[in-house]
């Protein structure tokens, strides 16, 4: 079945200890993505890859930091969780930039 | 100013009737697409529907179709004949074609319209 993973779905931690949230395609995108979805803010991309080794910023890059050293997996990692990180994540891939983005189920993360 | 912009922040409908989601996006470029995901209360975001800046025909899938009005800039999402399950949140969203680079370069989301139908 062609889908987008993540893990793990949900995550308590605490200020300052480094998480990272896994992402995995099984579907040969070139294509991957981050966003976070906040109440009354919608989806907003943190960082997005174009293909392994080629990353760029999205609109809230601050405080993550990203990986594209296989083309299945787009790892997401807080160096540093912050409360304001509080948030939900989401993993999307697509068939390069002009394909639909197809999400992963979402990870929900609080910090302390 | 706002990409995507959806006006209705929350619609109730009756079981069976059609429902119309609105949204208007905004963009100078000549290429690009235009989406609708589902989100229901369990969180994750369902693909819906795609319409191409290109495509002369309005898109269909099953129960969904895509009122396309380019030169107003509009995409709204009809629903037919709507089911209880259909009660969540529609995002409309877009993605410029042109690769910038540098920069943001991926789905922009309108807030949303949380859909409830009433039977």
């Amino acid at each position: 079945e062609a889908q987008v993973t993540q893990n793990p779905r949900y995550l308590i931690t605490v200020t300052g200890k480094k998480l990272t949230v896994t992402c995995s395609q099984n579907m040969n995108h070139e294509y991957m993505s981050w966003y976070r979805q906040d109440p009354g803010l919608g989806l907003r991309q943190i960082y997005y890859s174009m293909n392994v080794e080629v990353t760029d910023k999205g609109d809230v890059p601050e405080g993550y930091k990203v990986s594209r050293k296989e083309k299945r997996n787009f790892p997401l990692i807080l160096e540093s969780p912050s409360p304001n990180q509080t948030s939900l994540y989401f993993c999307a891939s697509s068939q390069g930039l002009a394909g639909t983005q197809y999400f992963g189920p979402g990870t929900r993360l609080t910090v302390l | 100013a706002q990409k995507i912009t959806q006006t209705q922040p929350g619609m109730f409908v009756q079981e069976k009737e059609a429902v119309t989601l609105d949204c208007t996006y905004d963009t100078s470029d000549q290429s690009y697409g235009l989406f609708w995901y589902k989100q229901p209360s369990s969180g994750e975001m369902i693909f819906l529907i795609y319409q191409g800046s290109y495509d002369e025909q309005n898109a269909t899938e099953g129960r969904y179709s895509l009122n396309f009005q380019k030169a107003r800039k509009s995409a709204n999402l009809v629903i037919s004949a709507s089911q209880l399950g259909d009660s969540a949140m529609y995002f409309c969203a877009m993605r410029e074609f042109m690769y910038s680079g540098g920069g943001a370069d991926g789905l922009t989301f309108g807030k949303g319209t949380h859909l409830i139908i009433q039977p």
